[in-house]
């Protein structure tokens, strides 16, 4: 099966600093890579995704890079705010068609943004 | 954006009791649910994939008599913890997909404690 690796596995930044996270896959054949946030007690939620025939994409102050080459994926935060403080997961996914497969997740980054 | 809504956001439970656990899409008809359990500043780990009016498909090593899943209608799929014991104690989430969309929308999570 998918074996997604994530790091760091916490990164404190300065509000206004840029903040990068990074993912692996194992499966060269995951073509869906989302993003989730989650704060406290509350269930994920999808902040970007990225299909593998893309290379980058971009929703403000996110963006995504895929390297399918090298099988690695990466989140982007830029301008970063208090409130973008939240656990962030990257996950992996075969997609056919327009039906989603299993999603298997790396373990999360706790991000923390410093006023 | 689809609205998954999970119910109860928290429930505390004496051991030896069961405990259900509702997913609802609110929005949107859901052909496939997920059931993920998540312990402290760990990542989302899959339990079981639900098909309406199919049985579920569960992970290895989760046991499908202790935690019971049904998903009886095309908005509703329930996870019952049956003798719950201290150790069953976790955030439980679940997640909907419908075909015309790729994305996976998450509930707000169950918060589990077994006393």
């Amino acid at each position: 099966g998918e074996n997604v690796e994530q790091h760091p596995s916490t990164l404190s930044v300065q509000e206004g600093d840029s903040a990068v996270i990074k993912c692996t896959y194992s499966d060269s054949a995951s073509n869906y890579f989302p993003w989730y946030k989650q704060e406290l007690g509350k269930g994920p939620q999808l902040i970007i995704d990225i299909r593998s025939n893309v290379g980058e994409k971009k929703d403000q102050r996110i963006a995504v890079t895929l390297n399918k080459t090298a099988k690695h994926f990466s989140l982007h935060i830029t301008e970063t705010q208090p409130e973008d403080s939240a656990v962030y997961f990257c996950a992996a996914s075969k997609r056919r068609g327009s039906t989603l497969g299993r999603l298997y997740f790396g373990r999360g980054t706790q991000l923390t943004v410093w006023p | 954006g689809a609205v998954v809504s999970q119910h109860p956001s928290r429930v505390i439970c004496k051991s030896g009791t069961s405990v259900k656990i509702e997913c609802r899409s609110l929005d949107f008809q859901a052909t496939t649910m997920f059931w993920y359990r998540q312990f402290p500043k760990q990542s989302l780990m899959l339990m079981a994939t639900s098909n309406e009016g199919s049985k579920a498909t569960y992970e290895q090593g989760v046991e499908k008599d202790k935690f019971l899943i049904n998903h009886a209608s095309l908005t509703l799929s329930t996870l019952t913890v049956t003798s719950a014991h201290p150790e069953d104690s976790s955030f439980y989430i679940c997640s909907a997909t419908r075909d015309s969309n790729t994305e996976a929308f998450f509930g707000q999570g169950t918060r589990l404690t077994v006393v």
